[in-house]
């Protein structure tokens, strides 16, 4: 069974702080896929990136960048220069692509980030 | 280039009604997949289909809760009896294809279900 565990529940800084939130991930395939999926308080699901688990090179988008480790099985998001409309659920989730049953994800539960000004 | 789209996007039911959403998939997609998210929680897949047929539902609560996708028309999401607990927000998501090999994934924005 697959299992995606972010431990922080809630998360709170002040404009412009560097901010990292975890993702750990259990599974038994060898190829799967990594998602990074943000709630802002308005509650539409807002894709921010996938990876593979053959690609473990690190990503950047702008503020955003992603460290996938499969040594550690870790695919933290780190937010540089945090911004106010920033805050918002973030979750990690995970596809195992060698399903049959299509591109069912498995969540993790969610960390609240709060940017204060 | 309409995107998944969803609605109602806001539901009220007393106890024992019934609750229909409607899910279309963005164009050309014919498969559709149905998760919940429960207060303070994290999406939980519940099902997913293609056309006129239910490939996986083993998310799905065994009673009151039921899904289609005819050949025409949206997916319908279907929770018979509703009760305090199917207060959730409901989300569907559709690929252009099984998705097995990508993982890709179109989520709406969701139809929030209130149970009185």
């Amino acid at each position: 069974a697959q299992k995606v565990t972010q431990a922080q529940t809630e998360i709170s800084v002040v404009e412009k702080e560097d901010v990292t939130l975890d993702c750990v991930y259990e599974t038994r395939d060898t190829t799967y896929y990594l998602f990074w999926y943000k709630q802002p308080p308005s509650g539409e699901l807002v894709f921010l990136i996938r990876r593979n688990s053959f690609d473990e090179q690190n990503e950047i988008s702008g503020r955003y960048s992603w460290n996938f480790q499969k040594s550690t099985s870790s695919f933290n998001f780190t937010i540089t220069a945090s911004q106010v409309v920033d805050s918002a659920v973030y979750f990690c989730a995970l596809s195992e692509a060698e399903r049959t049953s299509g591109s069912r994800l498995t969540f993790g539960e969610g960390t609240q980030l709060t940017v204060n000004p | 280039n309409a995107g998944v789209m969803q609605n109602p996007r806001h539901l009220v039911r007393r106890r024992g009604q019934e609750a229909r959403l409607r899910c279309s998939p963005m164009k050309g997609h014919s498969h559709v997949y149905w998760y919940r998210q429960l207060p303070e929680e994290g999406l939980k897949f519940m099902v997913y289909l293609q056309k006129e047929n239910i490939i996986d539902e083993s998310g799905m609560p065994k009673e009151r809760f039921s899904a289609e996708f005819p050949k025409e028309g949206p997916s319908i999401l279907r929770i018979q009896q509703v009760v305090r607990g199917d207060s959730a927000a409901y989300f569907c998501a559709s690929s252009p294809r099984p998705g097995g090999k990508t993982g890709e994934l179109f989520f709406g924005e969701g139809s929030r279900l209130t149970v009185l």
